[in-house]
């Protein structure tokens, strides 16, 4: 079945720094999802990216805190800028990769922010 | 906020036992999904449910749809301590999915 890793798994930010996880997929895809999933909280959609695209955000998500790249079919970045400790979350991407919106997730990436 | 419900948000069992876990859910829908999410890493689709079906089997899964009450209910049956997770139902909206509240289980050998 198809694979999405995704890098760092986890880290420990300092505050007003800014971390670019990576998320990759072992087949093409048109669109990939960013979820944020807070300390025993459901997931929130950060935004869609699109290959060839700006990234749709959702309300309350703007691109110059949570900037995305979508180089091509396979890749995607989030970076999360300039942290504080309230960006302390699970960050998961995610792709429908065996159709009918289906998701597949990535194994998502820890961010603790002091 | 169009975020489903989940009920209960936690559910301790012996195992054997059944869980139930209902979903309630704001929008129209062409399908609704259950996810499973073991400690805080990705999480694992589970089944599907279409908006014309009322009822789906999946091994010990069996998941209900009443789009008449927007509302869905997943029943794990002879349960495991493997099973211990969270459940989340997420609906579709355009191209997005949404997530339910979730519903945290644990499994008591």
């Amino acid at each position: 079945s198809a694979v999405i890793s995704q890098k760092p798994s986890r880290d420990i930010c300092q505050r007003g720094t800014s971390l670019t996880i990576q998320c990759q997929v072992d087949s093409q895809v048109t669109m990939m999802f960013w979820y944020r999933q807070q300390p025993g909280q459901s997931l929130t959609l950060i935004a869609t990216a699109n290959q060839g695209s700006e990234a749709t955000y959702e309300s309350g998500f703007v691109i110059d805190k949570f900037p995305i790249s979508r180089p091509n079919l396979t890749f995607s970045t989030l970076t999360v800028s300039n942290m504080s400790p309230e960006d302390s979350s699970i960050y998961l991407c995610s792709a429908s990769i065996s159709g009918a919106n289906v998701l597949t997730f990535g194994a998502g990436s820890r961010l603790t922010v002091l | 906020s169009q975020q489903g419900e989940e009920d209960p948000q936690a559910l301790s069992i012996q195992e054997g036992e059944n869980a139930t876990m209902n979903c309630s859910y704001k929008t129209s829908i062409n399908n609704l999904q259950w996810y499973r999410q073991n400690s805080g890493r990705g999480l694992v689709h589970l089944i599907l449910i279409r908006s014309n079906e009322r009822e789906k089997h999946s091994g010990r899964l069996r998941v209900t749809l009443d789009t008449s009450k927007k509302s869905s209910s997943l029943l794990i049956t002879a349960s495991r301590a493997a099973d211990t997770a969270s459940y989340f139902c997420a609906t579709l909206n355009t191209d997005k999915l949404i997530f339910g509240t979730g519903t945290r289980l644990q499994v008591f050998p």
